[in-house]
């Protein structure tokens, strides 16, 4: 079956760092990828998505890749700031009923 | 801000206790899912109505029901509660259920069964 796979958390960075969470899928067939926030008693926003195969999502200095041949969906961004501490989900989207198939979330946590 | 509404944002109840869940979806989506997010299970589908019509059923309990109305709305039924009930439940609505159609999610009403 469907399902996604992503580094756990608590992710700790210091301002400016460089930022990674890993994200791979298991899939029948090509599912689109998201990444969704859900920042502190809000709730979940979509951060960025990628339809196909080598397509690049990205917003707000986040980037995100969708890797077929690695199965894998990993966030980026070049320097974090206070503000994107916050939880991140992965997700893909499965196509024989529209339900979005959830990572276990990574809490990001960036001090100043 | 999504454009979709949920109500109550909270919901504080006893166990066997009946209670209603209100979503309202952005201007134009016919597409409406239910998830619920739990500590223990974290997010899980629940059920999908496009159009008034059920489409898809998740992880949904047999006590538990929702239906959408003839202007899109949608409504979760949760019934004879029970504490492991308690989690963040999350509307969220799209335009139709094509490719790369992203959900836009509702702020989430929080049940809290005591």
């Amino acid at each position: 079956g469907n399902s996604v796979t992503q580094m756990e958390g608590p992710v700790t960075l210091s301002e400016e760092a460089f930022l990674t969470i890993n994200c791979t899928y298991t899939a029948t067939g090509y599912p689109s990828l998201f990444w969704y926030v859900q920042y502190p008693g809000e709730g979940l926003q979509l951060l960025l998505k990628a339809t196909k195969a080598d397509d690049k999502g990205s917003n707000k200095g986040f980037e995100a890749t969708y890797r077929k041949e690695t199965t894998s969906f990993h966030l980026e961004k070049g320097s974090v700031q206070v503000s994107d501490s916050a939880v991140y989900f992965c997700a893909l989207i499965d196509y024989s009923n529209y339900q979005l198939i959830w990572g276990a979330g990574t809490k990001l946590i960036i001090k100043p | 801000d999504s454009g979709v509404t949920q109500t109550p944002k909270h919901l504080i109840t006893a166990t066997g206790q009946r209670v209603t869940l209100r979503c309202s979806p952005r201007s134009g989506d016919l597409s409406v899912y239910w998830y619920q997010q739990s500590l223990d299970q974290g997010l899980q589908f629940l059920i999908h109505y496009y159009n008034g019509e059920e489409r898809a059923k998740g992880n949904i309990l047999e006590r538990f029901s929702a239906q959408q109305f003839p202007d899109l709305h949608s409504e979760l039924n949760l019934s004879s509660l029970e504490l492991g009930d308690s989690a963040l439940y999350f509307c969220a609505s799209s335009v139709t259920g094509t490719r790369g159609n992203e959900q836009f999610f509702g702020p989430g009403t929080r049940l809290t069964v005591l």
